[in-house]
């Protein structure tokens, strides 16, 4: 069965600061897709980056960088210089290639606060 | 449209009524998903459809939840005779093609609050 936990319910950092967010994910496919999605306060789901299984190369996106580890079945979402725009819900997902990436299963979030 | 439409974006229901929550997929896209939100909690998958034809129906309640993607019409999600755990944020999802490729990521709707008194 597949799960994703974020173990983080919720991180408070200041301004500049880089922070780290987790995701573990269980999965007995060997083919799947990992997902990192924003909810702002205003309640939007913003995707930011999906990755696939057997692509472990880490991306960069501006301030924003992912850390895929096969290894240790874990897809970490790091801001760096957070800004208070960054304050949001984050949430990493999983689907898996055996439901043809129909049934994408969410972690319960982790809600980031960047003060100023 | 270029982005998902939800509509309406606030239903209040009393306990027992039924609702009814729509969704205008992006223009071109072939797969539509809702997904149930509680207390900006963790997204429960509900149902999948590619085109009118449902594909993942695992997390419906089917006793008393319901959804259709019908040609030229909005996708919906009935809940019919609506309990207070059936307040929450439901969100549509579409894609371009098959989510397993790789530039087809779920572009979401704003959500619709149900909220069931």
């Amino acid at each position: 069965a597949q799960k994703v936990t974020q173990a983080q319910t919720e991180i408070s950092v200041v301004e500049k600061e880089d922070v780290t967010l987790d995701c573990v994910y269980e999965t007995r496919d060997t083919t799947y897709y990992l997902f990192w999605y924003k909810q702002p306060p205003s309640g939007e789901l913003v995707f930011l980056i999906r990755r696939n299984s057997f692509d472990e190369q880490n991306e960069i996106s501006g301030r924003y960088s992912w850390n895929f580890q096969k290894s240790t079945s874990s897809f970490n979402f790091t801001i760096t210089a957070s800004q208070v725009v960054d304050s949001a819900v984050y949430f990493c997902a999983l689907s898996e290639a055996s439901t043809g990436g129909f049934k994408t299963i969410f972690g319960a979030g982790t809600r980031l606060f960047v003060k100023a | 449209g270029e982005e998902v439409a939800q509509t309406p974006k606030h239903l209040v229901r009393g306990e027992g009524q039924k609702a009814k929550l729509y969704c205008a997929p992006i223009k071109g896209h072939s797969y539509v998903f809702w997904y149930q939100q509680v207390l900006k909690n963790e997204f429960k998958f509900l149902i999948s459809f590619q085109n009118e034809n449902v594909f993942d129906e695992t997390g419906m309640p089917k006793e008393r939840f319901s959804a259709k993607c019908l040609p030229n019409s909005p996708c919906s999600l009935e809940i019919q005779a609506t309990k207070l755990e059936d307040s929450a944020v439901y969100f549509c999802a579409s894609s371009q093609s098959r989510p397993r490729d790789k530039n087809s990521p779920l572009h979401f709707g704003n959500g619709t609050r149900l909220t069931v008194t």
